[in-house]
C-alpha cells in the first residue's frame, strides 16, 4: 500500500530541546517536502527536496533544518524549538514537476511547543 | 510571488443539496496546476480535484467539478447531492511548475453538511 508516514503524530516540547520529526515514503517519489499548517493561513512550505541530497527553502524556513540522505526519508529538525513553531506540519511527497504533479500527504504530525 | 485567496472562511448546506465554494489565484505564470484539497476532522489532507491550466475543459471526479476561468483566475468547486462526509475544510492550491512543485494554499473553507 503507498504510503506516507509521520512520527510522532502528537509531541509537546519545551523551549530549546532540539527534536525531530521523520518522515517516510514507500512510492520512490523523489521530491519531498514539509508544510505546516496554522489556522486562516491554509499550508505553508517549510523545504523541500527535489532529490537525494538535494534540499531547498521554502516559504517558512526559518527555525528549520532537514536532510535527505536516502530516497524514502526526509526528516524535519528543529535544533531550538520555539513557542511559535507550534503548528500542524504535514510531509508531502510527489514525483518531479513535469510528470504527475499531485502531492501525496502524510497523516500530520501536531507540535506543541511550551 | 502566487497568492490563493479563500472568501468565504465558513460554509453550510442541507444534505442532498448542491454548494459552491469559491477561490481566486494571481500569477504571471501561463503553465500551473490547481487543486482543491478537503480536511476532514482527522486532519489527514485528502485531494479532491486537479485542474491542468492548459486544459479548457472543466475537471470532474464524481460530485465534485470545478469551474475553471483562467482569464479572471477563478477556481470555485462544486459538490452536488452534499453528503454528511462532505464536512470539512477545503483548501484550494496553486502549483507552479516553475517553483520546485511547491503548492500555496488559501487559508480554507469550513464547510458545515446539515442533516
Amino acid at each position: 500500500e503507498a504510503q506516507v508516514t509521520q512520527n510522532p503524530r502528537y509531541l509537546i516540547t519545551v523551549t530549546g530541546k532540539k527534536l525531530t520529526v521523520t518522515c517516510s515514503q514507500n512510492m520512490n517519489h523523489e521530491y519531498m517536502s514539509w508544510y505546516r499548517q496554522d489556522p486562516g493561513l491554509g499550508l505553508r512550505q517549510i523545504y523541500y527536496s527535489m532529490n537525494v541530497e538535494v534540499t531547498d527553502k521554502g516559504d517558512v524556513p526559518e527555525g528549520y533544518k532537514v536532510s535527505r540522505k536516502e530516497k524514502r526519508n526526509f526528516p524535519l529538525i528543529l535544533e531550538s524549538p520555539s513557542p511559535n513553531q507550534t503548528s500542524l506540519y504535514f510531509c508531502a511527497t510527489s514525483v518531479p514537476s513535469g510528470r504527475t504533479d499531485t502531492q501525496y500527504f502524510g497523516p500530520g504530525t501536531r507540535l506543541t511547543v511550551l | 510571488a502566487q497568492t490563493v485567496t479563500q472568501s468565504q472562511p465558513e460554509m453550510s448546506v442541507q444534505e442532498a443539496e448542491t454548494v459552491t465554494l469559491s477561490c481566486t489565484y494571481d500569477t504571471s505564470e501561463s503553465n500551473y496546476y490547481l487543486f482543491w484539497y478537503k480536511q476532514p476532522p482527522s486532519r489527514q489532507m485528502i485531494l479532491v480535484i486537479r485542474q491542468e491550466a492548459y486544459k479548457q475543459q472543466n475537471a470532474t471526479e464524481n460530485r465534485f467539478s470545478v469551474n475553471f476561468q483562467k482569464a479572471a483566475k477563478s477556481f470555485s468547486l462544486k459538490i452536488s447531492d452534499s453528503q454528511l462526509g462532505d464536512t470539512a475544510m477545503y483548501f484550494c492550491a496553486f502549483m507552479n511548475n516553475n517553483a520546485g512543485n511547491m503548492l500555496t494554499f488559501g487559508g480554507g473553507t469550513r464547510l458545515m453538511v446539515k442533516p
